[in-house]
């Protein structure tokens, strides 16, 4: 299975304070998903973006969230002011347009 | 939107029996469906999928049926082993909106 990566794989953070989530994808893989996993529950859409631009977003996506890809390989996700209820583990996805999916290794964001 | 539900939620097979997972969606236009494992803390891993113009797919123990009338589709895993203890989650494709719904989750335990 084709690998993307994620950094870091742990980050604690006060709550309100913000966080940068990094993903890099595969090679030719252009769309790119940020996904998040509340510990024990199911994985849950965030956003999705093709040629520079978010595609697709859900409603947990609110103005606290933002995602870019700043220089053409990294894409991340960023949250301004964390709140407790954003600790979850955070999985970055990229496709090449079809519909098979590959699942980064997640970053378990801890807000205290 | 799309909505997944899946059944059951937990799941417990003697080794080398078969374990069968359901789920069923709820739009009519979504026409992949991928499955989903996933071990303790680590990333969902593709392990099979359909798409719509498909009955059936097989793939060494692993097969998936999806009946597009009704709306359901199921994931059978014949000869099961300790280590196909995990979570499974199915998943539909939202092809107008190019994202991933999961479904709730099975855990699976293969008892040896």
């Amino acid at each position: 299975e084709p690998e993307v990566t994620q950094t870091p794989s742990h980050q604690v953070t006060q709550m309100g304070q913000e966080v940068i989530l990094r993903c890099v994808p595969i090679s030719n893989h252009l769309y790119f998903y940020w996904y998040r996993q509340i510990l024990g529950q199911k994985v849950e859409f965030l956003v999705s973006f093709y040629n520079n631009e978010i595609s697709e977003k859900s409603e947990i996506f609110d103005d606290q969230f933002s995602v870019e890809r700043p220089d053409g390989s990294n894409f991340t996700l960023k949250i301004r002011s964390t709140k407790l209820e954003d600790s979850a583990m955070y999985f970055c996805a990229a496709s090449r347009g079809e519909e098979t999916q590959y699942f980064g290794p997640g970053t378990r964001l801890l807000v205290l | 939107g799309e909505n997944v539900e899946q059944h059951p939620s937990t799941l417990s097979v003697q080794e080398g029996d078969s374990a069968v997972i359901k789920c069923t969606y709820s739009d009519s236009a979504s026409n992949y469906f991928p499955w989903y494992k996933q071990e303790l803390g680590k990333r969902p891993q593709l392990i099979i999928d359909i798409r719509s113009n498909v009955g059936e797919k097989k793939d060494q123990r692993i097969a998936v049926t999806l009946n597009k009338t009704a709306k359901h589709f199921s994931l059978h895993i014949t000869e099961t082993q300790p280590e196909d203890s995990a979570v499974y989650f199915c998943a539909a494709l939202e092809t107008s909106y190019d994202k991933v719904i999961f479904g709730p989750g099975t855990s699976l335990s293969v008892i040896p």
